[in-house]
């Protein structure tokens, strides 16, 4: 089944603490996006990659870090989360950038307590 | 910020009346998208209208793009209560841009 998948769903973390949300997807796309969602906000993008090793920031990228090493993964990364990145996470892909329809993982919570 | 404005932020309809909801940028428009988003879940690709378009339709739906306004509408015809849900437009800004920006979402309640 064609898909983007996340790990983990929930997390409930102490603000500090290094950790990484996994993305990937089985359909060979190109593009891959990080978003978070927060409430009246809509979804602001984080980070995305066009390729293997191509990164680039989204509006929001601040206290986040990225690695594209192979395409199907796209890991998203927080060295020393803080409370204000308390929100829910999304990783999409597409078969390229540039307009192309977007596939969207079903989502990780994220609580920095 | 780029990021695109719906309107209204929140909609709510009768079982089989029509929806509309509208979206603009600042920045131009190019190859928009809309999404539908069911409570807390991923967002499902709906319908893609490129900047040459002025109209699309699939099913039930029927977005519309005006570029010189730098706005898109997306109407839902004979709404059903499964049509429950936030929608957002979504823009690729400026040419070849890969940045891609999504409006703050409009929640749709259709009541049976």
């Amino acid at each position: 089944e064609a898909q983007v998948t996340q790990n983990p769903r929930y997390l409930i973390t102490v603000t500090g603490k290094k950790l990484t949300v996994t993305c990937s997807q089985n359909m060979n796309h190109e593009y891959m996006s990080w978003y978070r969602q927060d409430p009246g906000l809509g979804l602001r993008q984080i980070y995305y990659s066009m390729n293997v090793e191509v990164t680039d920031k989204g509006d929001v990228p601040e206290g986040y870090k990225v690695s594209r090493k192979e395409k199907r993964n796209f890991p998203l990364i927080l060295e020393s989360p803080s409370p204000n990145q308390t929100s829910l996470y999304f990783c999409a892909s597409s078969f390229t950038g540039g307009g192309n329809e977007q596939f969207f993982g079903p989502g990780t919570r994220l609580t920095v307590l | 910020s780029q990021q695109g404005e719906e309107d209204p932020q929140a909609l709510s309809i009768q079982e089989g009346e029509n929806a509309t909801m509208n979206c603009s940028y600042k920045t131009s428009i190019n190859n928009l998208q809309w999404y539908r988003q069911n409570s807390g879940r991923g967002l499902v690709h709906l319908i893609l209208i490129r900047s040459n378009e002025r109209e699309k339709h699939s099913g039930r739906l029927r977005v519309t793009l005006d570029t010189s306004k730098k706005s898109s509408s997306l109407l839902i015809t004979a709404s059903r209560a499964a049509d429950t849900a936030s929608y957002f437009c979504a823009n690729f800004s400026g040419a070849g841009s890969y940045q891609l920006t999504f409006g703050k979402g409009t929640k749709l309640s259709v009541i049976p």
